[in-house]
């Protein structure tokens, strides 16, 4: 089944925790890109990646690392959390960044930060 | 900052009745548009897109474009319980690299029963 997947799919920590969230996809595409969701304020995107190692900042990307070492993967870190970073986070994935591509979004990422 | 803007709602709407949502853009140069639909807790999943001036239909849905006037929206006929959930409106945005896409807040349906 084509997926892109997410783990972990909640996570409560605390300010400073460094943590990872994970990000898969098994159709082979080349663009992948983090969002984060906030009331009011709809889907903001935090960093993208046209291709494996390359990956540049999206509108928000203030407080966030990305890695892209293998096309399925594409990992978003948090080096020091603070609350404000409290959010939904959503991974999504293109063919490639064309006008007419559609995004597939994970199932999405419940983080909360204390 | 390209933009796009959407009532944010709630829409109400009787069963059986038409849904309307609307949205506009500030990017002229935008050529494909495309809804989203997303239920509470869950990830968008894409339910339209049109790319040329007028109406595309797909089963009870039907998206309407207006690029003169930076103008889409999308309108469910037929509307049913299982249509609430909110509506994100995302328009691309040429970049140097290629694409992006532009999300609005989205527009929060109901539909009464």
């Amino acid at each position: 089944e084509a997926q892109v997947t997410q783990n972990p799919r909640y996570l409560i920590t605390v300010t400073g925790k460094k943590l990872t969230v994970t990000c898969s996809q098994n159709m082979n595409h080349e663009y992948m890109s983090w969002y984060r969701q906030d009331p009011g304020l709809g889907l903001r995107q935090i960093y993208y990646s046209m291709n494996v190692e390359v990956t540049d900042k999206g509108d928000v990307p203030e407080g966030y690392k990305v890695s892209r070492k293998e096309k399925r993967n594409f990992p978003l870190i948090l080096e020091s959390p603070s609350p404000n970073q409290t959010s939904l986070y959503f991974c999504a994935s293109s063919l490639v960044a064309a006008s007419t591509d559609t995004q597939y979004f994970g199932p999405g990422t419940r983080l909360t930060v204390l | 900052q390209k933009e796009v803007e959407q009532n944010s709602g709630p829409l109400s709407v009787p069963e059986g009745a038409i849904a309307s949502l609307n949205c506009t853009y500030s990017d002229r140069v935008s050529q494909s548009f495309f809804w989203y639909r997303q239920y509470s807790g869950k990830s968008p999943e894409l339910i339209m897109s049109i790319y040329s001036n007028g109406d595309k239909e797909d089963g009870r849905f039907t998206a309407q474009l207006n690029k003169a006037s930076q103008y889409v929206s999308l309108l469910i006929r037929d509307s049913q319980p299982s249509d609430s959930a909110t509506y994100l409106c995302a328009v691309n945005s040429y970049m140097e690299y290629g694409n992006k896409l532009v999300f609005g807040a989205g527009t929060i349906l109901r539909v009464k029963s």
